[in-house]
């Protein structure tokens, strides 16, 4: 199979305050990985994508300064939301692709991150 | 406009009803369909891949529509199992990726 963790699944964090995400595959090689964020009701929504060992590119309309990826490996990226603010609470959704898989059925996703800034 | 659209619902069937969902899709250059099932609170899972020619698994049936840019899915045969939410998605080439494009998802309740 192809497993996606991502850690943690839940959490809340006071406003203000920085929060990592982890995604990691568990039994494969990812050379790419995806973020998206879900508001409750609407469609998950791509925010960046990311390469091991190079710069994540970001979806139209996402900070990057805000929002800090890094792909350290061919198992694990990060996002961290910097500064959040209630309006970021959301569903973090990670997912990974298979090397060298290029069909989008080879995109396995993550158990997604719930998100709650107070 | 929104990429892709979908009618939100909900859909409330009662067990064994048959249930068509309709998605259309705004970008002319897309080229992989899909459906994938969300239930509450989780990951998105591939249902379906979806093609001209139309396909079918089990009781689930999907069509493409390029000329109109129009996906359909059919379930027969409701299961309680089946309530969830159901994403339209398309795929087209952006910044050399395959990007999966989601519509918000038609949600499904199936009752006794």
């Amino acid at each position: 199979g192809a497993v996606v963790s991502q850690h943690p699944s839940r959490v809340i964090c006071k406003s203000g305050t920085s929060v990592k995400i982890e995604c990691r595959s568990l039994d494969f090689q990812a050379t790419t990985m995806f973020w998206y964020r879900q508001f409750p009701k609407k469609s998950l929504m791509l925010m960046a994508t990311s390469n091991e060992g190079s710069k994540a590119t970001y979806e139209q309309g996402v900070e990057k300064d805000k929002f800090l990826i890094n792909h350290a490996s061919l198992t694990l990226s990060t996002l961290t939301v910097t500064s959040a603010h209630p309006e970021d609470s959301s569903f973090y959704i990670c997912s990974a692709r298979k090397a060298p898989g290029l069909a989008p059925y080879e995109q396995y996703f993550g158990p997604g991150t719930r998100l709650t800034v107070t | 406009r929104k990429e892709v659209e979908q009618d939100p619902g909900p859909f409330n069937v009662p067990e064994g009803a048959t249930v068509a969902f309709n998605c259309t899709y705004s970008n002319s250059a897309s080229q992989s369909f899909f459906w994938y099932r969300q239930d509450c609170r989780k990951e998105p899972k591939l249902l379906m891949s979806v093609y001209s020619s139309g396909n079918e698994d089990g009781r689930f049936t999907a069509q493409l529509n390029r000329a109109s840019q129009y996906i359909s899915l059919l379930i027969r045969d409701s299961k309680l199992s089946d309530s969830a939410t159901y994403l339209c998605v398309v795929t087209h080439l952006s910044g050399g990726y395959n990007k999966l494009i989601f519509g918000a998802g038609t949600r499904l309740a199936v009752h006794p």
